[in-house]
């Protein structure tokens, strides 16, 4: 899996967007980014993932450049319940091979009231 | 909630003993991810099951196995344990063996503390 690079923390004020930017320039072709959170000790969380094109649910959006060396997840309104820890993760979408997470460190969203 | 459950939510133990964890997936979901958290190593993956078999295995100790029965239920048993095993450790589900659409859910996971 490519490895990817976030700033060690981030502070948003509650109510704006939060934009949270991952670098994975080694990405390969068949490699998805996927955006996870974890709150305090609770079991991370899944987001919203993409390839190419920008993604929206109702979470978040995830903008990924268009050479696919970086991205930004897009809280659109934080709230104090998004204070979370969020992880960018480049993983292989299909094929043979295994699809585990590999977790690097994130980035520590603290929203402020 | 994400569907998965674990027990026990909190273990106690001293070192050398084994303790065994358990994981129900999401119904559906064929697919079994074992991941360990500790403070200093962070969140990482141990070992996959898909549908009974092992699928993929990661960082994890010899002294560590795991298995996934035919109800699809797994359990990770951790024997001779050691302080440096103390950690939360978390179940996650999927419906496929990964893939492209194949996000994990996470349990609440089991705080482990050898003493």
């Amino acid at each position: 899996d490519a490895k990817t690079t976030q700033p060690t923390s981030m502070d948003c004020a509650e109510g704006r967007a939060a934009n949270l930017p991952c670098n994975h320039s080694t990405i390969s072709g068949n490699e998805y980014v996927y955006w996870y959170r974890q709150i305090h000790s609770q079991g991370p969380q899944y987001i919203i993932h993409g390839l190419k094109n920008n993604e929206t649910n109702e979470m978040a959006s995830l903008i990924i450049t268009e050479d696919r060396k970086s991205s930004t997840l897009i809280l659109p309104h934080a709230t104090l319940r998004d204070t979370a820890v969020y992880y960018c993760i480049a993983r292989v979408g299909s094929g043979a091979g295994s699809y585990q997470l590999t977790f690097g460190k994130g980035t520590k969203l603290s929203v402020i009231p | 909630d994400s569907g998965v459950t674990q027990t026990p939510k909190h273990l106690i133990t001293a070192t050398g003993q084994r303790v065994t964890l358990r994981c129900s997936p999401r119904s559906g979901d064929l697919s079994v991810y074992w991941y360990q958290q500790s403070l200093d190593q962070g969140l990482q993956f141990l070992i996959q099951y898909y549908n009974g078999e092992e699928r993929a295995k990661g960082n994890i100790l010899e002294r560590f196995s795991a298995q996934q029965f035919p109800d699809l239920h797994s359990e990770l048993n951790l024997s001779s344990l050691e302080l440096g095993d103390s950690a939360l450790y978390f179940c996650a589900s999927s419906k496929d063996a990964g893939g492209r659409m194949g996000e994990q859910f996470f349990g609440p996971g089991t705080r482990l503390t050898v003493l």
